[in-house]
């Protein structure tokens, strides 16, 4: 079964701390996202990666950066946390980009910054 | 620029009913759609998938309905369990990036 695995559940920051949250697959796939999850509001993409050391931004990139050095992890960087960056954020991956096909999604992490 | 929006925030159905969750989309591209259900305290799971060159495909007690000309995609759960309960997003895209909707809060009643 492919796993993907989010380093936390759950995670408390505070204002102007810099938050890294770290995402691991196992199905050597390519593509990885980084989404947030705000009630109303759905999932929202940050930014994605379609191989090491590529990445675009998504729909709301403002307020973050990403990291990806190996294929296998991909990490979503806070730069400062900030109280509207309190959400459920979701990591996700698939197989390269020009095929159709489903994303798998880790557990989530829940992070609240204060 | 893209959307995906579901009809109704939440929807709530009697054990054994059949259920409907309903989908809009924008962009005429997109040629790959997706269900995929949250259940509480987990990431989205997969349901079932469509691709734009069919109207219908079924699973184990879901069918996902495609119409491409009002661009809307419907999910189906026949015999709806408690097990159920969730909520549901439908996503759309072409190619491996995919917009999601703000998703549906499927309720069973005992």
């Amino acid at each position: 079964d492919v796993k993907v695995t989010q380093s936390s559940r759950y995670l408390v920051k505070r204002t102007g701390e810099k938050v890294f949250l770290e995402c691991v697959q196992d199905m050597d796939h390519e593509n990885m996202f980084w989404y947030r999850q705000d009630p109303g509001l759905g999932l929202r993409l940050i930014y994605f990666s379609y191989d090491v050391k590529m990445k675009e931004k998504g729909d709301i990139p403002e307020g973050y950066s990403v990291s990806r050095e190996k294929k296998e992890r991909f990490s979503l960087i806070l730069e400062s946390a900030s109280t509207n960056q309190t959400s459920m954020y979701l990591c996700a991956s698939s197989f390269r980009i020009r095929v159709n096909t489903e994303a798998f999604f880790g557990q989530g992490t829940r992070l609240t910054v204060v | 620029g893209e959307s995906v929006g579901l009809h109704l925030p939440t929807l709530s159905v009697q054990e054994g009913d059949n259920s409907i969750i309903n989908c809009a989309y924008s962009n005429s591209a997109s040629d790959y759609f997706i269900w995929y259900k949250q259940e509480s305290g987990k990431g989205p799971q997969f349901i079932i998938d469509i691709r734009s060159n069919m109207d219908k495909r079924q699973g184990q007690r879901v069918t996902v309905l495609l119409n491409k000309t009002v661009k809307h995609l419907s999910l189906q759960i026949a015999a709806t369990q408690p097990g159920d309960s969730a909520v549901y997003f439908c996503a759309a895209g072409p190619g491996g990036k995919l917009i999601f909707g703000q998703g549906t809060e499927l309720s069973v009643k005992p």
